[in-house]
């Protein structure tokens, strides 16, 4: 497995501001994910993060609203912007090793 | 469309006994199952998986079946412990789908001392 550090681990956000999520794995891995989990429900896709390419978004995401960095092997940042209410949820960064996955801890985030 | 389908929100089971979480799923194109357990406040903890070319896999306490013509897997914790109280997740993925996970809503499991 790898460790996962996500940052930060909870944060209380004022609506129309942005939150930027930092994900750091201690090992280097090609594939980086980030999902969300919405409050009773279960985890979905955000996107997917390479290293040295554009992060590719599942639908109903889009680049302006959640936008990604992945500027090495072991770190990756997702942007939270402009936020609403409708934005509160925890989101979790995963790494793949071989053909499973792991997970951070989650950042849970609250809008006001 | 839930691809992924954990029928159960939740289950309740003494101590001892042995707990089975059972995930349904409907895209036939999924090769690899994974069990997730996770606690509030933290992130899912990887449990086990299976490969679609398997029928069973075991870890420990942990078993998991698969059954391809039904599109059904079950996870069977024996014995049960009271830690073992928490979400339990499926998810799926396809060897198309380059790493992504499709997840189940979740199963709650308590187990009583």
């Amino acid at each position: 497995s790898a460790v996962i550090s996500q940052k930060p681990s909870r944060d209380i956000c004022q609506r129309g501001t942005s939150l930027t999520i930092q994900c750091q794995v201690d090992s280097q891995v090609t594939m980086m994910f980030w999902y969300r989990q919405q409050p009773g429900q279960s985890l979905t896709l955000i996107a997917t993060a390479n290293q040295g390419s554009e992060a590719t978004y599942e639908s109903g995401f889009v680049i302006d609203k959640f936008p990604i960095s992945r500027p090495n092997l072991t770190f990756s940042t997702l942007t939270v912007s402009n936020m609403s209410p409708e934005d509160s949820s925890i989101y979790l960064c995963s790494v793949e090793l071989g053909p499973n996955q792991y997970f951070g801890a989650g950042t849970r985030l609250s809008v006001l | 469309d839930q691809q992924v389908k954990q029928n159960s929100p939740s289950l309740s089971v003494q101590e001892g006994r042995i707990s089975i979480l059972n995930c349904d799923y409907t895209n036939s194109m999924f090769d690899y199952f994974l069990w997730y357990k996770k606690y509030p406040a933290e992130g899912p903890t990887f449990l086990i998986s299976i490969s679609s070319i398997k029928d069973k896999n075991e870890d420990g306490r942990f078993t998991v079946f698969l059954n391809k013509s039904a599109k059904h897997l079950s996870l069977h914790i024996v014995p049960s412990q009271p830690g073992d109280s928490a979400v339990y997740f499926c998810a799926a993925s396809g060897s198309s789908n380059t790493g992504k996970l499709i997840f189940g809503q979740g199963t709650t499991l308590q187990v009583k001392p």
